[in-house]
């Protein structure tokens, strides 16, 4: 089972700060998804990466996928309040079994008007 | 679509009591995967059902059971409860099987509280 260190644990910054958030491994990723969680909900999926070196965007949100497949990092320009809420990275080992997810213990963001 | 639904959304239990709860994957998903967390470990992997079959397990006492019925509603089992038991659990369905590109899509959770 592989271990995904998020960074940092804790953020909070004002409306209209860009930041970046990180998800770090030893091990190989087959793919990797972040998920946002507000709370009382579950997570939601925000996107899924598979290519090494991948970069997806998703309005404000830069999502990349590291040249060897170990770490991936959250870019949000321009945060926003909607923005709040807990981002998990979950990783599936890079032999595509039957295992669950495996999540990083998140980072809590919280943007202030 | 509808999405996942887990009922109930909030229980309160006592030491030693045992609780079920409900989880209704999204229309055609067949896999189910059951999810505790807590804010010291956050989302651990409880196990996965498919086809009415456990597929995996996650690192977790015998008390902690699941089945999976012919329509893929799942429920999970917790018997003889603690007070570390206390946790959001997380039920999350899937499209795809035995496939790296593994997107759950969860749902709304059971807050557990033992007291």
């Amino acid at each position: 089972t592989q271990l995904l260190e998020q960074s940092p644990q804790f953020l909070s910054i004002q409306e209209g700060e860009n930041l970046t958030v990180y998800c770090n491994s030893s091990s190989v990723f087959s793919s990797l998804q972040w998920y946002r969680q507000e709370p009382g909900e579950g997570p939601v999926l925000l996107v899924t990466v598979v290519t090494g070196g991948e970069v997806k965007k998703l309005k404000r949100l830069t999502f990349q996928f590291g040249d060897a497949r170990k770490d991936s990092s959250l870019h949000i320009t321009a945060a926003q309040p909607g923005d709040t809420g807990l981002y998990l990275c979950a990783a599936q080992d890079s032999g595509g079994g039957a295992d669950g997810l495996t999540f990083g213990k998140g980072t809590h963001l919280i943007i202030q008007p | 679509k509808a999405g996942v639904t887990q009922t109930p959304r909030y229980l309160i239990k006592t030491r030693g009591q045992q609780v079920t709860l409900s989880c209704s994957p999204i229309s055609g998903h067949r896999s189910v995967s059951w999810y505790q967390q807590t804010p010291g470990q956050g989302l651990q992997f409880l196990f996965e059902y498919f086809s009415e079959t456990q597929r995996n397990k996650g690192n977790f006492p015998g008390r902690f059971s699941g089945r999976q019925f012919s329509n893929s509603r799942s429920e999970m089992n917790v018997s003889t409860l603690e007070l570390g038991d206390s946790a959001l659990y997380l039920c999350a369905s899937s499209l795809v099987r035995g496939n790296s590109l593994y997107e759950q899509y969860f749902g709304p959770g059971t807050r557990l509280t033992v007291t």
